[in-house]
């Protein structure tokens, strides 16, 4: 069965910095593509950014939104994937989830941890 | 960037009827390999979203089959046979054709 856990959400003031992680189990990491999504609350779905696989160089992808500001990374011998946020504003403010892209973009979806931007 | 839109935004559907949503591209989704990466997820109360349909019409196992997609290029379409309470939540088409992906603005499905 594939699990996503996310993990290190939490309260940070605006111009913070936050690292949450996904740990994934139930499939081969290192050979899918992973995702990162969020929702602020009471809204509608965004994508934030991707990372591919060694095959593809690990490359990375970003929303518009937080381009420059948050960054994708991986461990696949850890089967973890992880989101550094950087610069964070109020408007970042949302669940982050991590994806699995199997036959496309989110096969698979975590729980979610709530990221608070804040003073 | 590919916007997505979905109609209508709010969808009260009687127990039992069927109900239908709308999903429309600005951009054909059609890539160069063949492959349209359109999907539909399901968000209920509370939950994560859960992808029903990937690539235009495929379900996803445990989906039950009351559950079904169709289009091609710009137009797309999910469809609820007959609606069952479990139904109820909020659902997204999603364009994964080309980057960014993006969702739809979310179809609030509640019962009558």
């Amino acid at each position: 069965e594939v699990q996503l856990v996310e993990s290190g959400g939490g309260l940070v003031q605006p111009g913070g910095s936050l690292r949450v992680s996904c740990a994934a189990s139930g499939f081969t990491f290192s050979d899918e593509y992973m995702d990162w999504v969020r929702q602020a609350p009471g809204k509608g779905l965004e994508w934030v950014g991707r990372i591919r696989d060694k095959s593809q160089r690990y490359s990375t992808e970003y929303a518009a939104s937080v381009k420059g500001r948050f960054s994708i990374s991986r461990d696949d011998s850890k089967n973890s994937l992880f989101l550094q946020m950087n610069s964070l504003k109020t408007e970042d403010t949302a669940v982050y989830f991590c994806t699995r892209d199997h036959r496309g973009a989110g096969e698979s979806w975590g729980q979610g941890t709530l990221v608070t931007v804040s003073s | 960037d590919v916007v997505v839109s979905q109609s209508p935004l709010s969808l009260p559907v009687t127990l039992g009827q069927p109900a239908s949503i709308s999903c429309r591209s600005s951009q054909s989704l059609l890539r160069s390999d063949g492959k349209t990466y359109l999907s539909w997820f399901q968000q209920r109360p509370g939950q994560s979203p859960r992808r029903l349909i990937y690539e235009v019409s495929n379900r996803e196992s445990g989906v039950p089959d009351r559950f079904s997609a169709s289009g091609s290029g710009t137009d797309f379409t999910l469809k609820i046979s007959r609606v069952e309470a479990e139904d109820v939540g909020v659902y997204y088409c999603m364009q994964g054709s080309r980057w960014p992906g993006m969702f739809g603005q979310g179809t609030k499905v509640e019962i009558k």
